[in-house]
């Protein structure tokens, strides 16, 4: 059973406002993965992680930014909210022995 | 340019019956194959997976194919359960640290 947690599961925030995005895992996974995911689209993947001190941009262009100081936390953080990063975000992670990502259950995110 | 398609954004299916998702590739590199189930407010959930020197996997009531020649594969669900109603993901990869997903296709399992 995959134990990986975000917080909040949902949140509404005014455009300029400062945010950031819990995930945690307690599976000891080195690799680390943000998702972003709109309605009927495909998953995009944002940001990773192989480990601690190690942080990748992924395919999408994003205006965020992640942080990997211990294994178990991978925060994602938005310095100014604009309408456009209204989104389902999800955080994933998995061991590397396997192919397999394990994923949270989401934050969505609305801004005003 | 999209890699993995997910053509039918949703699928209809009686309880007791066949499901049958289709994913098609463009990527010839690709060589790991993964579904994911995800519920509406929850994350994607892992079903199975195939890897390219394989044809097909099982797994109880879901079966993956794989046509490499083609760049196709499916997941079939039998018997499909109202349960089973989510939405599947397709997903693959180069046996790297990233999976390329496709678009989902919505089932529905009625009675």
């Amino acid at each position: 059973e995959a134990d990986i947690y975000q917080t909040p599961r949902y949140l509404v925030i005014g455009t300029g406002k400062k945010i950031t995005l819990e995930c945690s895992q307690t599976m000891g996974h080195d690799k680390m993965y943000w998702y972003q995911q709109d309605p009927g689209m495909e998953l995009h993947l944002i940001h990773y992680s192989y480990g601690v001190n190690s942080t990748e941009k992924g395919d999408l262009s994003s205006e965020s930014t992640v942080s990997r100081i211990r294994t178990e936390h991978f925060p994602l953080t938005l310095e100014s909210a604009r309408p456009s990063h209204t989104s389902q975000y999800l955080c994933a992670s998995r061991s590397g022995t396997s192919y397999e990502q394990y994923f949270g259950p989401g934050t969505r995110l609305t801004v005003t | 340019d999209q890699q993995v398609k997910q053509n039918s954004p949703s699928l209809s299916v009686q309880e007791g019956r066949i499901s049958i998702l289709n994913c098609d590739y463009t990527n010839s590199m690709f060589d790991y194959f993964l579904w994911y189930k995800k519920y509406p407010a929850e994350g994607p959930t892992f079903l199975i997976s195939i890897s390219s020197i394989k044809d097909k996997n099982e797994d109880g009531r879901f079966t993956v194919f794989l046509n490499k020649s083609a760049k196709h594969l499916s997941l079939h669900i039998v018997p499909s359960q109202p349960g089973d109603s989510a939405v599947y993901f397709c997903a693959a990869t180069e046996m790297t640290d990233k999976l390329i997903f496709g678009t989902g296709t919505r089932l529905q399992v009625f009675p």
